[in-house]
């Protein structure tokens, strides 16, 4: 059971901006642990996308960024490309039950 | 380059146990904690816990107590996770995945392995 909340679709035409908002509590996002984000493309393993909330690794074009606020991150397209067609994860930590990693619902990007 | 390369796949009658494998090859394996995650078809990611392979110690997800065991062979970088008393919703692709970052809480993961489609069926 997920315990950051995303919405589970969002779309834009090429070009367009869109965002996916990961909403989570005082115990994960909101108690200062990082948010992470990762694109998984259909039957492929999750790539890592953006980490320490900001973050882009190499390699990971500057049309993806993300931010934080209180107990809330969220992830944005800009200039949507049909290869970001895919689904999206954020995922952070949670200190409650002895500690452990917590993904969210997940959402899918579809470029109309 | 960084490899998780993982066993094949599985199927398993409803009670039984999985042990899937995952080898490491291409940095230093007690150095960075190693993650287990399934996806359900069509469902999410769901975290199942990480092991520290310097160490051997565990942290399992509270949902997955008393069924997972999570271990590691040092000598062959290979890190294992076993699921026992399968249930029919056990049903998923089961990924290992490299911790990027020493401290744990914070850490991204970086690496993937290719997943093992593990699936119950009577």
């Amino acid at each position: 059971q997920s315990v950051l909340t995303q919405p589970p679709s969002v779309s834009g035409a090429p070009g367009q901006r869109v965002t996916i908002s990961c909403t989570g509590s005082s115990s994960n996002i909101g108690a200062g642990y990082d948010v992470h984000w990762y694109q998984q493309l259909p039957g492929t393993a999750p790539k890592l996308l953006i980490y320490g909330n900001s973050n882009r690794p190499s390699g990971v074009p500057d049309r993806f960024s993300g931010s934080k606020s209180g107990t809330s991150a969220s992830l944005a397209i800009t200039g949507l490309q049909a290869e970001d067609e895919a689904d999206y994860y954020c995922q952070s930590y949670d200190s409650s039950l002895s500690g452990c990693y917590v993904f969210g619902t997940g959402t899918k990007v579809t470029v109309l | 380059q960084v490899q998780l390369v993982q066993s094949g796949a599985e199927v398993k009658k409803p009670g039984a146990s999985v042990k899937v494998s995952c080898k490491a090859s291409g940095y230093t394996f007690t150095g960075y904690y190693m993650h287990w995650v399934r996806q359900a078809p069509g469902q999410g990611l769901e975290w199942m816990g990480w092991i520290n392979p310097n160490s051997g110690g565990t942290n399992y997800a509270q949902k997955f107590q008393g069924r997972v065991t999570m271990t590691r062979d040092t000598s062959i970088s290979t890190a294992y996770m076993e699921l026992s008393r399968l249930r029919s919703d056990d049903t998923a692709v089961y990924y290992c995945a490299r911790a990027r970052d020493v401290v744990v809480t914070a850490s991204p993961i970086d690496y993937w392995g290719q997943g093992t489609l593990v699936t119950v069926s009577s």
